[in-house]
This record gives structure tokens, sequence and C-alpha cells, in this order.
């Protein structure tokens, strides 16, 4: 089976521009979450989509938001970006939504704010 | 109380010997840790992972040792190689969501 899937890999932008993020899960899987990785904060939680409804937001501003398709693809979206957005973004999915489900992550978007 | 506290930040360790990471948290309402690995590039990945019903769980050179009194849980690498050279991370969740809370990391430097 294939892992969880993310592109692009790597992303350079400007300030005040906006991105989008897509994550592909593992096939039969529903549920998928996004986190932000820095040196500085670490691993944080976005967002977690389940049958293509937000279940759950972290502490992030309005800037950052997300979406599901029927086919439980993932995007999330940056807009405005700052230089504080340079991140490594990484998607985990899981075939249900529950604290002992097993998430698998895919390698992440580095996404470099200039 | 959603913090998830690790230590240490770092941690040096010569081939054979046992790596030790340790994490303590506050939130009672968390009902599983796991633990993930993540070498450079790449996404974290599940190592194993414990429910504060037991005590401690073993797979392999890996064990998890819970404290539910003490709110503390650590991993345990016993006959610690190279390639187990990665940050790990210790994390917590709870009820329905999937939202995982992570520690700040240990990177592990096993020596030759």
């Amino acid at each position: 089976k294939a892992g969880v899937t993310q592109t692009p890999r790597y992303l350079i932008k400007t300030r005040g521009q906006q991105v989008t993020l897509s994550c592909s899960p593992i096939s039969g899987h529903r549920s998928v979450s996004w986190y932000q990785q820095t040196p500085g904060q670490g691993l944080q939680f976005l967002f977690e989509y389940f049958s293509e409804t937000q279940r759950n937001k972290g502490n992030f501003p309005g800037r950052f938001s997300g979406r599901q398709f029927s086919n439980s693809r993932s995007e999330m979206n940056v807009s405005t970006l700052e230089l504080g957005d340079s991140a490594l973004y990484l998607c985990a999915s899981s075939l249900n939504r529950g604290s002992q489900e097993t998430q698998y992550f895919g390698p992440g978007t580095r996404l470099l704010v200039l | 109380q959603q913090q998830v506290k690790q230590s240490p930040q770092s941690l040096i360790v010569q081939k054979g010997g046992i790596s030790i990471i340790n994490c303590a948290y506050e939130n009672t309402a968390f009902d599983y840790f796991p633990w993930y690995q993540q070498f450079p590039g790449k996404g974290p990945a599940l190592l194993i992972a414990i429910r504060p019903d037991v005590s401690e769980k073993k797979e392999g050179r890996f064990t998890i040792s819970f404290n539910k009194s003490a709110k503390q849980f650590s991993l345990h690498i016993m006959d610690s190689q190279p390639g187990d050279s990665a940050t790990y991370f210790c994390a917590a969740s709870s009820g329905a969501t999937n939202k995982l809370i992570f520690g700040t990391g240990t990177l592990l430097a096993v020596q030759p």
C-alpha cells in the first residue's frame, strides 16, 4: 500500500502570497490531520478532517484553512504568508477518528517564506 | 494543561548502551501515549504506543514504561545502534479526536 503523499515537497513563496498544500492519505483512510513543525515550536496540531468535515482545529490564525474532499484527499491553504509561516507542514492519515488510531505521516512539504 | 514535557533535548549514547527519554503530562484525560521516530527529511513514524491501563509495553528493543500516578512515561531503547540515531517525540491524545500533543523532541545520537 502506498503511504501518505504530500505535494509539493518544497515551496518558496514571498510574504503576502498564499499557498495551497496537498495531501493524499493512505487508500481507505478517512481521517486526515495537519501539523506544522518548526525548530522553535516543534510539532503543532493545525486541524483534523473526517468525512469532509473539520472536526478539530488548533490554535492558529484564520489565515490557515483546509478542506477535505470526498475521496479523503485534503488541502490546506495559508493566505497572506508571513516569515514565521516557514515550516515543515506534515499531513497524517488514519483509518478512523479516535485517540488510539495509528496515524501515518507523510514526508511533509517544506515551505520557505522570503 | 495540554502540554507534554520531554527531556532531555539531546542524548549521546554509545553503541550497545541504553537510551532513556522521559515525558510528563498534566491532562489526566489523555488516554493514549505514542512515541514517534523521525529521521531527517522524513515524517514522524509510530514506534510504539501505550494506554494508561498498562504499566509497561515492550516491542523488540523498545520499551515504554508508564507511571500513571506520577503522570510520566518514558522510552527505553536497549542495545542502542547507530541506526537508531534520530529525533524521538513523545505524544498524547484523548477521546474521539486524532489530535496529538507532541513533546519537544529528543535528538538521539548513537556513537559507534
